[in-house]
């Protein structure tokens, strides 16, 4: 079965440092993989996916993301944070053996210090 | 082009009560996917619905819940009977074809069931 564990519920870092938020996942099949963002109060925004080409994924808002196989991982980087990510983060999983399900990860409170 | 509508964005009702949410999902979209989001954790499936068909209600719990998508209107998530633990936000999404296509989310439902 399907699953997308997020390391940390909560990750601090400070205005103008790196970013980086983990997510591994089990399939038994390669997967679809995404990250979305959640702002207070809001739905759900794709910030980018990987669907087989290029391991490394560019998104909006100058967040990327590398699938590693190997490490079964999609971390989500950013390199310098800006106050404005201050948000929840969301990786999901789909297996290209189903046709809709995404599975999802419990999220990451993106903190951001001045 | 509008985004998909969700309405209304707040509901209280009181327990034993019926609620009803409303997703109109983006022009072109013929798939909806309702999620549920209990505070603190991440999104679950609940139903993936295809214009006057329900294609996967697996996420559904058995009783008190139902959706539709009629073939003119906006899909419908009803829960009757509600009871405290309901209390959550509900998001809707949509994408034009099936698979795993980007699906494009709601603002979301928030619940509150006194």
């Amino acid at each position: 079965a399907q699953s997308v564990t997020q390391l940390g519920s909560h990750v601090s870092v400070s205005e103008g440092a790196l970013v980086l938020l983990r997510c591994n996942y089990s399939s038994s099949v390669p997967p679809y993989l995404f990250w979305y963002v959640q702002y207070p109060n809001q739905g759900l925004q794709l910030l980018l996916k990987y669907t087989s080409a290029a391991t490394l994924v560019k998104g909006i808002n100058g967040f990327e993301a590398e699938f590693k196989k190997s490490e079964t991982s999609f971390h989500l980087t950013k390199p310098s944070a800006h106050m404005s990510d201050a948000a929840e983060y969301f990786c999901a999983v789909s297996e290209r053996t189903s046709n809709y399900q995404l599975i999802w990860g419990a999220g990451t409170k993106l903190i951001i210090k001045p | 082009n509008a985004g998909v509508m969700q309405n209304p964005r707040h509901l209280v009702r009181r327990r034993g009560q019926e609620a009803r949410l409303r997703c109109s999902p983006m022009k072109g979209h013929s798939h909806v996917y309702w999620y549920r989001q209990l505070p603190e954790e991440g999104l679950k499936f609940m139903v993936y619905l295809q214009k006057e068909n329900i294609i996967d209600e697996s996420g559904m719990p058995k009783e008190r819940f139902s959706a539709e998508f009629p073939k003119e209107g906006p899909s419908i998530l009803r829960i009757q009977q509600v009871v405290r633990g309901d209390s959550a936000a509900y998001f809707c999404a949509s994408s034009p074809i099936g698979g795993n296509d980007e699906q494009f989310f709601g603002p979301g439902t928030r619940l509150t069931v006194l």
